[in-house]
């Protein structure tokens, strides 16, 4: 048990639908990561929060959003839902000065 | 930006040596690390390489050169249960981590 917990653990939902996704971080992490792994893909960094405020972004849709609340849990947002978003989302939590990061269990997304 | 290239697919016997080799591009280097995912799992922090040289942790060693913008993770007396994906990862200037795309170990018996 990496001490990330991400909810829902599947998610089945219809084009054009929104969702959310949660991510607690572990105890004391500040970083909190997503990412979007698609069928035999690699990772795709989605965007970084640290202590509340984006930190990085990398290649997030439009239609995404995320945000990471005072007590540290992470939400990620996906809207205009299509069939390309289905993938697995994980998060990842880390200490900002170290390269080791923590992820989660991850979300499954299927978009039918 | 920053982009990492490692092989796609690697096969390998039970009990043999295995390399996989990673090749980096990056505005600013924080150093390199290792993942391990098996399928439909989560991605586990193997090792982590911020100077030059080997570092060995167990069965598993990582090397970095810094110069030439390479690394590999050396996997010894392979077990069926290494057969995972195995990512390169280097951090970027903001602290987000760029992962290479992966690469694919099968141990056959």
């Amino acid at each position: 048990d990496s001490g990330v917990t991400q909810t829902p653990k599947h998610l089945i939902t219809a084009t054009g639908q929104r969702v959310t996704l949660r991510c607690s971080p572990r105890s004391g992490d500040l970083s909190v990561y997503w990412y979007q792994q698609s069928l035999d893909q690699g990772l795709q960094f989605l965007i970084q929060y640290y202590n509340g405020e984006e930190r990085a972004k990398g290649n997030i849709l439009e239609r995404f959003s995320a945000q990471q609340f005072p007590d540290l849990h992470s939400e990620l947002n996906l809207s205009s839902l299509e069939l390309g978003d289905s993938a697995l989302y994980f998060c990842a939590s880390s200490v900002e000065v170290r390269t080791e990061a923590f992820f989660g269990q991850g979300t499954r997304l299927t978009v039918v | 930006g920053q982009s990492l290239e490692q092989p796609s697919e690697v096969t390998a016997v039970e009990g043999a040596i295995v390399q996989i080799n990673c090749t980096y591009q990056t505005s600013g280097f924080y150093g390199l690390s290792w993942y391990q995912q098996h399928d439909g799992g989560a991605p586990t922090f193997l090792s982590y390489n911020a100077l030059d040289g080997l570092e060995e942790t167990g069965r598993f060693s990582s090397f970095l050169s810094r110069s030439d913008s390479y690394g590999y993770l050396l996997l010894q007396e392979l077990q069926m249960k290494d057969s995972a994906s195995y990512f390169c990862a280097v951090k970027g200037s903001q602290g987000n981590l760029i992962f290479g795309k992966g690469t694919k170990l099968s141990v056959k018996p």
